[in-house]
């Protein structure tokens, strides 16, 4: 079974800082991958970033960063120079990426909001 | 590219009636998902599709609940008779089958069960 933790209360950040989002993870399967979206208030579920179990480099996608620690079971989302758009829930999230099984199991998010 | 296509966005009706939701999935993915997300349980899975057979429904609350997938293009999910706890957001994903590859979300159904 795979269980994914989120943990933090609300984050607050202020505008053109960089916030770090935690989620730990932990999972049976030898091979997995770590995903990241964003939910803004008006409800839809972007997908931000990924990071696969046996990358050697921690994942990067313009502003957003993965802080992956495969042996500390982290999978911190490091977002640099906040912008007031990022204020939003984020999910983590992860899946087997061996076998035929492709759901994603998720944490319960953590709501960012970022002050001007 | 168009994404995941969800219709209606927006769906009120009354306890008792017949509530379908439909889903049209990227072109080319071949996983599609369902989700609910409600305040109080967050985002749960429901059922997912591999190549349009149903592969998991132990999320599906209960027999209310159906799901299909009569082809690669098309999903629906319905809910009758309908309750005013199935009030929630009503998600529809879909993906390719290959590891590493996002779900890619369609904007949602809002349904209110008055």
């Amino acid at each position: 079974a795979q269980k994914i933790t989120q943990t933090q209360p609300g984050m607050f950040v202020q505008e053109k800082e960089a916030v770090t989002l935690d989620c730990t993870y932990d999972t049976s399967d030898p091979s997995y991958g770590l995903f990241w979206y964003k939910q803004p208030s008006s409800g839809e579920m972007i997908f931000l970033i990924y990071q696969g179990s046996y990358d050697q480099q921690n994942a990067t996608e313009g502003r957003y960063s993965l802080n992956f620690q495969k042996a500390r079971k982290s999978a911190n989302l490091v977002i640099s120079a906040s912008q007031l758009g990022d204020s939003a829930m984020y999910f983590c999230a992860m899946r087997a990426t061996t076998g035929a099984n492709s759901k994603l199991t998720f944490g319960k998010g953590i709501t960012l909001s970022v002050r001007p | 590219d168009a994404g995941v296509i969800q219709s209606p966005r927006h769906e009120v009706t009354e306890m008792g009636q017949e509530v379908t939701l439909r889903c049209k999935p990227i072109s080319g993915h071949n996983s599609l998902f369902w989700y609910r997300q409600t305040m109080m349980r967050g985002l749960e899975l429901l059922i997912y599709f591999n190549n349009n057979v149903p592969i998991d429904d132990s999320g599906m609350p209960e027999d209310r609940f159906s799901a299909k997938m009569p082809n690669a293009s098309f999903s629906t999910l319905k809910i009758q008779p309908s309750e005013p706890r199935d009030s929630a957001v009503y998600f529809c994903a879909s993906s390719p089958r290959r590891a590493g590859q996002p779900q890619h979300f369609g904007d949602g159904t809002r349904l209110s069960i008055l």
